[in-house]
């Protein structure tokens, strides 16, 4: 199966410690999407890249966070001096492009479920 | 992106057709109908989505209303496997090029009952 694929799965961390998840999409996949879901919620929108290019954030991406795709494949998601309400699964998800008009399916990945103690 | 009402939760027995309803009476004309569901503590898996017609894949079919202001999701044989939460979005595929987040809601729990 080439579906997204994230690691790590799961990440336990010190309140203050850096963490960083790497998303795999699928191959020739151009865009790649970052979530956050918490406990009993729908997933929230973070970010999106069309290959490299980051070109939408939303609010809820702090300073402390920051993504990359350098080489508009893999991309990471980097928390810095994680706070205890950081904990919660981070999705990525992958689509093809389109031009507009046409659709364009997000695939999501398993997700990192990070827990800041 | 037009907003969605779904139901919270659902039961349906295990062999009978789950039937969850959307509500997404402001929709717009640009606005597709996607359904996608998250087993518990995975990620969400894409369904099916539709704009006007109904459609049918290999997991489910999509019936939306002729004034597309509602739409159905419908499992024709329930399995326990399908217990999930179900989210119904609408997504405007004009402006960006579709090319922003998805907007989830809190989704309809389907609990399939042995």
């Amino acid at each position: 199966d080439t579906g997204v694929s994230q690691d790590p799965r799961h990440k336990i961390t010190k309140r203050g410690q850096n963490v960083t998840f790497r998303c795999d999409p699928i191959s020739e996949h151009n865009r790649l999407y970052w979530y956050r879901q918490t406990l009993g919620q729908g997933p929230e929108f973070l970010t999106y890249f069309q290959n490299e290019a980051q070109l939408e954030k939303s609010r809820l991406l702090s300073d402390r966070f920051s993504a990359e795709r350098p080489k508009g494949s893999f991309s990471t998601l980097e928390i810095q001096r994680t706070e205890q309400g950081d904990s919660a699964m981070y999705l990525c998800a992958s689509s093809s492009g389109g031009l507009a008009g046409i659709t364009d399916t997000q695939y999501f990945g398993p997700g990192t479920r990070l827990t800041v103690l | 992106d037009a907003k969605t009402t779904q139901p919270p939760s659902m039961d349906c027995a295990e062999g009978r057709a789950a039937n969850l309803p959307c509500n997404h009476s402001t929709i717009s004309g640009n606005e597709y109908v996607y359904w996608y569901r998250q087993i518990h503590s995975q990620g969400p898996q894409y369904i099916i989505h539709g704009l006007k017609n109904n459609e049918t894949n290999e997991m489910a079919s999509l019936i939306i209303t002729e004034d597309r202001k509602s739409s159905t999701l419908i499992l024709p044989h329930a399995t326990l496997r399908d217990t999930a939460v179900y989210y119904c979005i609408v997504r405007n595929f004009l402006s960006g090029g579709g090319a922003d987040g998805l907007t989830f809601g809190k989704g309809t729990h389907l609990i399939i009952q042995p």
